[in-house]
C-alpha cells in the first residue's frame, strides 16, 4: 500500500493561502491522490483528487509533482471555517473496492 | 441535496444488545460503504456494496452484517454489541466502487458506546 507522510500541525493567518503538503512516495501508477477534511467529529469531507494533472475546483488547488512522489493542497484565502484535520489519501483498490490509507493528517488551525 | 444521511447519531448500548445503523444517500451513487474510525486507527473499511444486490466483507467485518436495502439505502446491524466495537461509524458512498477516479462521499457519522 502506497503511505502518505504529512506534517502533524500548521497554522495560517485567515485571508492568506494555506500550503498543505504530502509526501507519497511509493505512489504507483494508477494511483490518485484524494485530499479530505475533517472538521471536529464530522465525517471526512471530500476537498479534491488528482492523478498527475494539477487540479482545481471551488474549494482549493492541488498541486502534483511531476514524479508524483508529493503534492500540495492550496486553500487560496483561507477562513476560520478551514480549521479541520486535512487527509492526504491515496486510495488503494483491494477485491474490487477502495481502500482509504490514510496518513496521520495535518491539524490545520486558521488564526484571525 | 442532502449528501448521505445517517440515523442515530448517537447510541449508547448494553453488552449483547443488537441495533441497526441506517444509511441513505441520495446521489444516485452505485457504491456505498461501511467505515468504523477508533483513535490511532484511521478509518477502516467493514462491509461495502459495490452495487445493488452485492455485498462484501472489508477490513474488519466480524460482528457485522449488512443490508443493501436498494440503491439509495444501505444498513450495518451488530447482532450482539460488543464493548470492542465503541467507535464512530460512517457510512460513504461513490459512483463506482472499482475505479480509482471515484470520490467516497461521507455522512456525518454514528458515535456508538457499548458498554
Amino acid at each position: 500500500d502506497a503511505k502518505t507522510t504529512q506534517p502533524p500541525s500548521m497554522d495560517c493567518a485567515e485571508g492568506r493561502a494555506a500550503n498543505l503538503p504530502c509526501n507519497h512516495s511509493t505512489i504507483s501508477g494508477n494511483e490518485y491522490v484524494y485530499w479530505y477534511r475533517q472538521i471536529h467529529s464530522q465525517g471526512p469531507q471530500y476537498i479534491i483528487h488528482g492523478l498527475k494533472n494539477n487540479e482545481t475546483n471551488e474549494m482549493a488547488s492541488l498541486i502534483i509533482t511531476e514524479d508524483r512522489k508529493s503534492s500540495t493542497l492550496i486553500l487560496p484565502h483561507a477562513t476560520l471555517r478551514d480549521t479541520a484535520v486535512y487527509y492526504c489519501i491515496v486510495r488503494v483498490r483491494i477485491q474490487g473496492a477502495q481502500k482509504l490509507v490514510f496518513g496521520q493528517g495535518t491539524r490545520l488551525t486558521i488564526n484571525p | 441535496n442532502a449528501g448521505v444521511t445517517q440515523t442515530p447519531k448517537f447510541q449508547v448500548l448494553k453488552t449483547g444488545q443488537s441495533m441497526t445503523l441506517q444509511c441513505a444517500q441520495d446521489m444516485n451513487h452505485n457504491s456505498m460503504y461501511w467505515y468504523r474510525q477508533d483513535p490511532g486507527m484511521g478509518l477502516r473499511l467493514i462491509y461495502y456494496s459495490a452495487s445493488e444486490g452485492t455485498t462484501d466483507k472489508g477490513e474488519v467485518p466480524n460482528g457485522y452484517n449488512v443490508s443493501r436495502l436498494n440503491k439509495r439505502e444501505f444498513s450495518l446491524r451488530l447482532e450482539s454489541a460488543a464493548p470492542s466495537q465503541t467507535s464512530v461509524y460512517f457510512c460513504a458512498s461513490s459512483e463506482f466502487a472499482g475505479s480509482y477516479n471515484s470520490p467516497l462521499h461521507f455522512g456525518n457519522g454514528t458515535r456508538l458506546t457499548v458498554t
